[in-house]
């Protein structure tokens, strides 16, 4: 079964500063596909960045890249000169491969931005 | 920037109650899902609808849920006969161009459902 773990609740960031959010997933699959979603306040979810499992390279999306390792099973995400619009919650989601719909969400990080 | 909507943003019912959540998509998406989240909880995943069928659903959706798209423009959840465990945030989200399921889901704001 497929589950995405996220170990971190809550974190904190100074404005400006970087910080990086774990998230882990298990699969026996081989062709998946990563993803990071952004819930601010307003609760709409916002697609912040995705992976392919078949790409080596890392993904990039401005401040925010992603550090993907397939056999370490980990898909963390990185925010570069975090700005105060980016306190919100993270949710890390994978998805089967091609023609499959169903995300599985992990547990949420909320991440605080301090000025 | 095209949104998807949902109403209302928060539904009080009493248990034992049918409530439909009501989600307006995309205009030209094709891909429709449920999700729901309790609260302090992670968002599951409850069905996806295409071609005005499901596609795909969990073991949450069983036959107490329902989905349909009336009228080419809204996407209804309905529960019947709610429970107390189906208080909850219901988003909805879409999915366009049936050629590339890579197309990010787009998702509403969501619908806090409160049963009392």
């Amino acid at each position: 079964a497929q589950t995405v773990t996220q170990s971190q609740p809550e974190m904190s960031v100074q404005e400006a500063e970087t910080v990086t959010l774990s998230c882990t997933y298990d699969t026996s699959e081989s062709d998946y596909y990563l993803f990071w979603y952004k819930q601010p306040p307003s609760r709409q979810m916002i697609l912040v960045i995705r992976q392919e499992a078949y790409k080596q390279q890392n993904a990039t999306e401005n401040r925010f890249s992603v550090n993907f390792q397939k056999a370490a099973k980990s898909f963390s995400l990185k925010i570069s000169d975090s700005q105060l619009g980016d306190a919100a919650m993270y949710f890390c989601a994978y998805r089967r491969g091609y023609n499959f719909n169903k995300f599985y969400f992990g547990s949420g990080t909320k991440l605080n931005v301090k000025p | 920037e095209p949104e998807v909507t949902q109403t209302p943003s928060h539904q009080v019912t009493q248990m034992g109650q049918e409530v439909i959540l009501r989600c307006v998509p995309i205009s030209n998406h094709l891909y429709f899902y449920w999700y729901r989240q309790i609260l302090g909880q992670k968002v599951e995943f409850l069905v996806s609808f295409y071609n005005n069928e499901i596609s795909e659903k969990s073991e949450i959706f069983d036959d107490q849920f329902s989905v349909e798209r009336p009228d080419g423009s809204n996407f209804t959840l309905k529960i019947r006969s709610t429970k107390l465990e189906d208080s909850a945030m219901y988003f909805c989200a879409s999915r366009g161009d049936r050629g590339d399921p890579n197309q990010p889901q787009h998702f509403g704001d969501g619908t806090r459902l409160s049963i009392l």
